[in-house]
């Protein structure tokens, strides 16, 4: 069974960083395109990025709003898919969710950025 | 970047309705589209992938036409576990874009 496990999401202060974590499993991980999407409260949905698998060079791809900001990362010997989210602004509160190529998704965590 | 137009934002419709979404592409983008249903406080689920074809183990109800810059999302006939907002993503360009929504409510 396919499952996405997101992790570390939290109260953060503008200016601040975080890193979030998908945790994959039922699937070659190392083979998948994976993304990150996130949803303000009471919002539509906006994709922040895409990393490629790394026999398709693992390149990443970035929303206009965070890029150079966040950053996306993986470690396939561990499975797991990272958001590395700096200098938070409190436009970037949101649920994030990470998914398998928009197929399967996560239940989601969330980031709030406050002072 | 590509604008992604859904419409409408909302609708109110009864079981047993048919309901009609739209999307539209700022520009072309061949069918490289899919329309997700997202219910509150749980994660996107696709119904449509490649603009026409059915997600596995989604009703028949549902389905999806168009190509190029104009899109549809058709379910035949509304049923109780159907009220939800949906949505489109084209993935033909990065970087990629949702439509803005559409609520779909109990009249």
């Amino acid at each position: 069974e396919v499952q996405l496990v997101e992790s570390g999401g939290g109260l953060v202060k503008p200016g601040g960083s975080l890193r979030l974590s998908c945790a994959a499993s039922g699937f070659t991980f190392s083979k998948a395109w994976m993304n990150w999407v996130r949803q303000a409260p009471g919002k539509g949905l906006e994709w922040v990025g895409r990393i490629k698998s790394k026999t398709e060079g693992g390149t990443t791809d970035y929303a206009a709003p965070v890029k150079g900001r966040l950053s996306i990362s993986r470690d396939d010997s561990k499975n797991t898919l990272y958001l590395q989210m700096n200098s938070l602004k409190t436009e970037d509160t949101a649920v994030y969710y990470c998914n398998i190529d928009f197929d399967y998704w996560g239940q989601g965590t969330l980031v709030t950025v406050s002072s | 970047d590509i604008q992604m137009t859904q419409s409408p934002s909302s609708l109110s419709a009864s079981v047993g309705d048919r309901v009609t979404i739209t999307c539209r592409a700022s520009q072309g983008i061949r069918n490289d589209l899919g329309w997700y249903q997202q219910k509150p406080g749980k994660a996107p689920k696709r119904l449509i992938y490649a603009a026409s074809s059915l997600q596995s183990g989604v009703p028949s109800r549902f389905s999806g036409s168009g190509s190029g810059t104009e899109f549809t999302l058709t379910i035949s006939s509304l049923q109780p576990e159907d009220f939800a907002t949906y949505y489109c993503l084209q993935h033909n360009t990065y970087p990629l874009t949702f439509g803005g929504g559409t609520k779909v409510e109990i009249k």
